[in-house]
């Protein structure tokens, strides 16, 4: 079946922009993640949706980023007023949380976010 | 989350079985291992997960030492397709969400 898709791919904007990235995850799964991954480095966690839960954002790195997640599908992340150091790989997961208790995660290929 | 402990970087031969070991000396009673692999520009990808048992399946095993303080995942016949990063977390299994991430290893399969 089909996984997860990001998109765009690549996004390259000017210091100062807002962004939007978007992720669909796979039909069902019921956790969505998101995390930002820097040259080199492991990935860093940023948010996370489970159902209709509140989502937890301890990871978002400043009141910049927000993400929502409509319909308990798609999702979207925003940086708003871009930084330079908010360049990264931008990757999305879902997971069929509760099923068996094991939440293997299936991540999506990334955004590639470059900002001027 | 237990803290994890990984060699930067490995060499392979083609064909041949690639260990990959992975410390996690401080891990808890409940808490589970996972590997993952993030082949270059893809997302990364769930390889296996265990507990105390040693575990096998299609992609790989997984060896966990009896104090559980350590594993090593094995791919018993490395391609040049394996070539990727390998990270191994530790969580709890049904815990939230994050995966805490380190730097992995570099798994390099040489012809």
């Amino acid at each position: 079946g089909a996984g997860v898709s990001q998109s765009p791919s690549n996004k390259v904007t000017e210091k100062g922009k807002d962004v939007e990235l978007r992720c669909d995850p796979i039909s069902g799964h019921t956790a969505l993640y998101w995390y930002r991954q820097s040259l080199g480095q492991g990935l860093e966690f940023l948010i996370y949706f489970q159902g209709n839960s509140a989502p937890d954002k301890s990871g978002l790195p400043s009141d910049r980023f927000s993400a929502e997640r409509t319909g308990g599908s798609v999702s979207t992340l925003t940086i708003q007023r871009t930084q330079q150091e908010d360049s990264a790989v931008y990757l999305c997961a879902s997971s069929p949380r509760g099923v068996g208790g094991i939440d293997t995660q299936y991540f999506g290929p990334g955004t590639r976010l470059t900002v001027l | 989350d237990a803290k994890t402990t990984q060699p930067p970087s490995m060499d392979c031969a083609e064909g041949r079985a690639a260990n990959l070991p992975c410390n996690h000396s401080t891990i808890s009673g409940n808490e589970y291992v996972y590997w993952y692999r993030q082949i270059h520009s893809q997302g990364p990808q769930y390889i296996i997960h265990g507990l105390k048992n040693n575990e096998t399946n299609e992609m790989a095993s997984l060896i966990i030492t009896e104090d559980r303080k350590s594993s090593t995942l094995i791919l018993p016949h490395a391609t040049l397709r394996d070539t990727a990063v390998y990270y191994c977390i530790v969580r709890v299994r049904g815990s939230n969400y994050q995966l805490i991430w380190g730097a992995g290893t570099k798994l390099i399969i040489k012809p």
